[in-house]
């Protein structure tokens, strides 16, 4: 039973480097998330895909790109990292975008710390 | 725009305790109302939810009704366990092409024994 499956877990980046995190669901929802949670500021959504071949940007895109790759899978990619990306990323799906009432499932979290 | 707005933590209880977590929205039209729950080192997990107005959400204890009148949807139990330590976050969300989960700060409660 394993929901939303995100790695890695921990990883720690240089000023500059690149990384891409993965998310993989197993419940077939259309919709995928990426969200940054830093203290104080609550989640904050990055980008969304509300099906598969489709990506929008949220609050806060910028220094982000992401990959819809299948209808499984969803990249976020962080092409030259800084410090202000140190934060902790998780990983959301849920079946059906445009349904207020649908419950969005999350994975354990990526816990990034750039130096 | 759309927001949700929480009480600040932590919030520190006694076991037996009775807990309100308060949580109001700024918003235009009739969103659905989430509480949802973060353990320690996991991801979030739903708790419970209200889709209209009046409505009453309800799950291990917890309970939150969807009052429209005053754009609220306080979190409350009658008697805190330690096991219930953790965040505790507020959403709402809308149909249609705004269909993003808006969360609140999260409330840290700390339960002790």
């Amino acid at each position: 039973n394993a929901g939303v499956t995100q790695t890695p877990k921990f990883q720690v980046l240089k000023t500059g480097q690149s990384m891409t995190l993965q998310c993989a669901q197993d419940m077939n929802h259309n919709s995928m998330y990426w969200y940054r949670q830093d203290p104080g500021m609550g989640l904050r959504l990055i980008y969304y895909s509300a099906s598969e071949g489709t990506t929008d940007k949220g609050e806060v895109p910028n220094g982000y790109n992401v990959s819809r790759l299948n209808k499984r899978e969803f990249s976020l990619r962080l092409e030259s990292a800084a410090p202000s990306q140190t934060s902790v990323y998780f990983c959301a799906s849920s079946e059906a975008q445009g349904q207020a009432n649908t419950e969005a499932f999350f994975g354990q979290g990526t816990r990034l710390t750039v130096v | 725009g759309n927001s949700v707005t929480q009480m600040e933590g932590p919030v520190t209880l006694s076991e037996e305790a009775f807990l309100t977590i308060n949580c109001t929205y700024t918003a235009t039209g009739y969103p659905s109302l989430f509480w949802y729950v973060q353990y320690p080192g996991e991801g979030l997990q739903l708790l419970l939810k209200a889709t209209k107005a009046d409505d009453k959400g309800s799950n291990k204890g917890f309970e939150a009704t969807y009052r429209k009148e005053t754009t609220s949807f306080h979190l409350e139990k009658g008697s805190v366990q330690v096991s219930d330590s953790a965040v505790y976050f507020c959403a709402l969300r809308y149909g249609g092409a705004t269909n993003k989960l808006i969360f609140g700060t999260g409330t840290l409660l700390a339960v002790q024994p």
